[in-house]
């Protein structure tokens, strides 16, 4: 059984802070993790994708991988209220490639 | 561009009953994956379809099926519902799937009574 954790949050943070949201994986095999961002009512977008160690900068949004650690995190500089939104990590695995879900991290960012 | 189109959005149904979902994807692309989102297991993967053929199954049981039409349509059924098949149900389509960005559509919310 593939695992996907998350802190369900809520995680507050004001604006202009950076926001940091962590995800932790069970399946050793994966190879590609994406980030995605769910405002409430809406179907998930795709903000962030990384595939090897390290870290992948696209404008406010960083993403860092550790497959050593099975860890990905997102990282959001200056965050703004349009931020708020439940953001979702999705490892796929090298076989089927079809991404796990994690169940993901509710972020409030106030003014 | 057209994005991916989900019908209906809203769908009230009783328990017993079967139901039938539909969902265009963006024009070019080849594979459809639909997902069954609840607050409690959160985005869980039903199945991918690529080319008219199922290349991938979610652990779901086979009440719940689908298909994929020569034109990249898809539709996915559920029959005998269930109280707890009440909600939201997401498609996403690709130009090929494997390592790719999914698009999602706006999704089908079903209610089971």
């Amino acid at each position: 059984q593939k695992e996907v954790e998350q802190n369900s949050g809520p995680l507050s943070v004001p604006e202009g802070a950076i926001a940091s949201l962590n995800c932790t994986y069970s399946d050793r095999g994966s190879q590609s993790f994406f980030w995605y961002r769910q405002y409430s009512g809406k179907s998930p977008e795709l903000i962030m994708s990384i595939y090897s160690n390290g870290d992948k900068e696209d404008g406010r949004f960083t993403a860092q991988l550790n497959k050593a650690s099975q860890y990905v995190s997102l990282l959001i500089r200056d965050s703004q209220p349009s931020d708020s939104a439940t953001y979702l990590c999705a490892p796929s695995s090298g076989g089927s490639y079809i991404p796990t879900f994690g169940r993901g991290t509710s972020l409030i960012v106030h003014p | 561009k057209a994005g991916v189109t989900q019908t209906p959005r809203y769908l009230i149904k009783t328990r017993g009953q079967q139901v039938t979902l539909s969902c265009s994807p963006i024009s070019g692309h080849r594979s459809v994956s639909w997902y069954q989102q609840t607050p409690g297991q959160g985005l869980q993967f039903l199945f991918e379809y690529f080319s008219e053929t199922q290349r991938n199954k979610g652990n779901f049981p086979g009440r719940f099926s689908g298909r994929q039409f020569s034109n990249s349509r898809s539709e996915m059924n559920v029959s005998t519902l269930e109280l707890g098949d009440s909600a939201l149900y997401l498609c996403a389509s690709s130009p090929a799937g494997g390592n790719e960005k999914l698009f999602f559509g706006s999704g089908t919310q079903l209610s089971v009574l």
